[in-house]
């Protein structure tokens, strides 16, 4: 079967750093995705990885190892707003471009 | 900018009534997505089309329908509305391809309540 884990929820204090894992065995593979959803609202692109290793995007970095169906997105210097949820999301190796969900983990930034 | 559009944010409907959800892009993409998002289940494809009046079942496509006349419009109705279908529906797009910036990007969603 297809299954992406993530934890449910995480927090963290405002500045620090936090590492939010995703585990994922899929039938194929073509990409993974960080999306981040805030409350209410559409997720929007935050990174993708298809080859392994880090890619880093200002604050944020994405990190995936192929061989042991892992990932971790990467938040430095935390902020109030990055209070969202993070989705993980994989693309299958077809020709539908369909995405494979985590359950998404809400992230709770404190002063 | 890419730009998804939703027909509605919030949608009151009864018990057996038929429902249409409209979505519409404006990048030409041809793939577009049709999921809903419940807590703790992420989120579910229902139906996707890879083309205009093409269509394919996702994982969850019991109870609903889908039209695509035109490239840019993809609407899912719901034959007859139950309570088990009050969810947040999202419609997404992409263009075929691989890698970098072939995301899906998302319209922002329809809270559907069914009572």
């Amino acid at each position: 079967g297809q299954n992406i884990d993530q934890p449910t929820e995480m927090t963290a204090t405002e500045g620090a750093i936090v590492q939010i894992n995703c585990t994922y065995q899929t039938s194929g593979f073509n990409g993974l995705f960080w999306y981040q959803q805030h409350a209410g609202e559409a997720p929007t692109f935050l990174s993708y990885n298809v080859l392994d290793g880090l890619e880093e995007k200002g604050r944020f970095s994405s990190f995936l190892s192929r061989s042991k169906g892992y990932s971790y997105l990467l938040l430095k210097e935390l902020q109030m707003k990055d209070s969202a949820s993070y989705l993980c999301a994989v693309r299958g190796r077809d020709s539908s471009y369909k995405l494979i969900f985590g359950s998404g983990t809400r992230l709770l930034v404190r002063p | 900018d890419v730009k998804v559009t939703q027909s509605s944010r919030y949608l009151v409907k009864r018990t057996g009534e038929k429902v249409f959800l409209e979505c519409v892009q404006d990048m030409d993409h041809e793939n577009m997505f049709w999921y809903r998002q419940d807590p703790g289940l992420g989120l579910r494809l229902i139906y996707f089309s890879y083309d205009v009046k093409m269509k394919e079942k996702g994982d969850i496509p019991e109870g609903y329908s889908v039209s695509r006349e035109k490239k840019e419009r993809f609407s899912l109705i719901l034959e007859s509305a139950s309570t088990n279908q009050t969810s947040m529906y999202l419609c997404a797009s992409t263009q075929p391809g691989a890698g970098r910036g072939y995301e899906q990007y998302f319209g922002p969603g329809t809270r559907l309540t069914v009572t």
